[in-house]
């Protein structure tokens, strides 16, 4: 139990383009969902954390309007990258809240996404 | 502030044992988490600790004194797939996690 998904795995776009990337909880249903981002040989950084049905909340220096989070259900968040730039290339991450544990955050594999 | 501390980087051997530490200061405690990460890859879930003690699981235990603030992640009989990152992150008082920089663990035949 307690596995959580995200789709894509892995993208290329190109720089003025947006990306979305869905993160699921399949077999449980997720209080609690958070997204992450991670550069080379640094530390996870917390970008927001969202509520389902609820306006996410998103840490100090992350833009709300150009990293969109949607947490429609329970069992899926989306976060869309608006008009990507290299510098947005990155490793984007999911985690949820509600499994078997309940404090537990489970990740997800992770999407390695590069703006060209 | 708030400020988790784990060394950097860490070198075993295989075969051998190895303990990374992790201090914590925050405000609030509710609980304390060890996660993995191999390079590239998202973290997966070690083990949780709330109450004081040892938690053991298979080849690796986790141990918590509230008191001082401290944990360490214990790994028995190290094997190659052991080489990642280990995290150590506290739930603080508003339930939020506070994440260490880990610990690169470097295993060696």
């Amino acid at each position: 139990g307690a596995v959580v998904s995200q789709h894509p795995s892995w993208v290329i776009c190109k720089s003025g383009t947006s990306v979305k990337i869905e993160c699921r909880s399949l077999d449980f249903q997720a209080t609690t969902m958070f997204w992450y981002r991670q550069f080379p040989k640094q530390s996870l950084m917390l970008m927001a954390t969202s509520n389902e049905g609820s306006k996410a909340t998103y840490e100090q220096g992350v833009e709300k309007d150009k990293f969109l989070i949607n947490h429609a259900s329970l069992t899926l968040s989306t976060l869309t990258v608006t008009s990507a730039h290299p510098e947005d290339s990155s490793f984007y991450i999911c985690s949820a809240q509600g499994g078997r544990e309940a404090d537990t955050q489970y990740f997800g594999p992770g999407t390695r996404l590069t703006v060209l | 502030g708030q400020n988790i501390d784990q060394p950097t980087e860490m070198t075993a051997t295989e075969g051998a044992i190895v303990q990374i530490n992790c201090t914590y200061q925050t405000s609030g405690f509710n609980g304390l988490f060890w996660y993995q990460q191999h390079a590239g890859e998202a973290p997966t879930f070690l083990s949780y600790n709330v109450l004081d003690g040892l938690e053991e699981k298979g080849r690796f235990s986790s141990f918590l004194s509230r008191s001082k603030g401290y944990s360490y992640l214990l790994l028995k009989e190290l094997q190659m797939k052991d080489s990642a990152s280990y995290l150590c992150a506290v739930m603080d008082s508003n339930y939020q996690l506070i994440w260490g920089a880990g610990t690169k663990l470097i295993i060696k035949p």
